[in-house]
């Protein structure tokens, strides 16, 4: 069965550094999703990608956050200047259509550290 | 905007029983979906139930159910005959028309063997 792979699985980086976490969506999905979990919190939002745009981000999603769907298969994530508070799991998504449902599929999740 | 409250931090319960999950919403969506996700120790998401908003039937997938009252803003997550692999964290969730996800904080299930 298809499914969302993240890598790394887990990343340790000094504060003020640039990160990428990678996600490869499911091969036939066009719609693609990153949320966050800080430790011991709800997961959130980040943002949400379709046509190799943004579709809609949150609030969180400020300009240090940027996504990017280089080659037709992998989509990341780029933190420009890591913070502490930006240490927590991060999550990809991704699924077939929009509308009112579009069962989205989660990878494993990234636990980003920041020192 | 949308508001997901689940009230319960955490919940136990005894193997083989049967237990609720409470999970309250608000949104302004005329559309929309109502989700429960299941996060195991492994932190992976995993769909567990969805239910449409505009279906009046209440969604089931094995042992599990929901009770939703649309009035109410109430989806909870009925587990019967608990086992102790669904010992995990519980996120209800809901949609907007933009397919973004709002979760709630989440509940701690324990099962006891």
């Amino acid at each position: 069965e298809p499914e969302v792979t993240q890598t790394p699985s887990h990343q340790v980086t000094q504060m003020g550094q640039e990160v990428i976490l990678r996600c490869v969506p499911i091969s036939n999905h066009l719609y693609f999703y990153w949320y966050r979990q800080i430790l011991g919190q709800k997961v959130e939002f980040l943002v949400s990608f379709y046509n190799n745009e943004i579709s809609e981000k949150s609030e969180i999603f400020d300009d240090q956050f940027s996504v990017e769907r280089p080659d037709g298969s992998n989509f990341t994530l780029k933190i420009r200047s890591t913070k502490l508070e930006d240490s927590a799991m991060y999550f990809c998504a991704s699924g077939r259509g929009s509308g009112t449902y579009n069962e989205q599929f989660f990878g494993p999740g990234t636990r980003l550290t920041v020192l | 905007a949308q508001t997901v409250t689940q009230s319960q931090p955490e919940m136990s319960v005894q193997e083989a029983e049967t237990v609720t999950l409470s999970c309250t919403y608000d949104t302004s969506e005329s559309d929309y979906y109502l989700f429960w996700y299941k996060q195991p120790p492994s932190r992976q998401m995993i769909l567990v139930i969805r239910q449409e908003a505009y279906k009046q039937q209440n969604a089931t997938e094995n042992r599990f159910s929901v009770n939703f009252q649309k009035a109410a803003k109430s989806f909870s997550l009925k587990i019967s005959d608990s086992q102790l692999g669904d010992a995990a964290m519980y996120f209800c969730a809901s949609n907007n028309a933009g397919n973004m996800l709002t979760f709630g904080g989440g509940t701690r299930l324990m099962v006891k063997p």
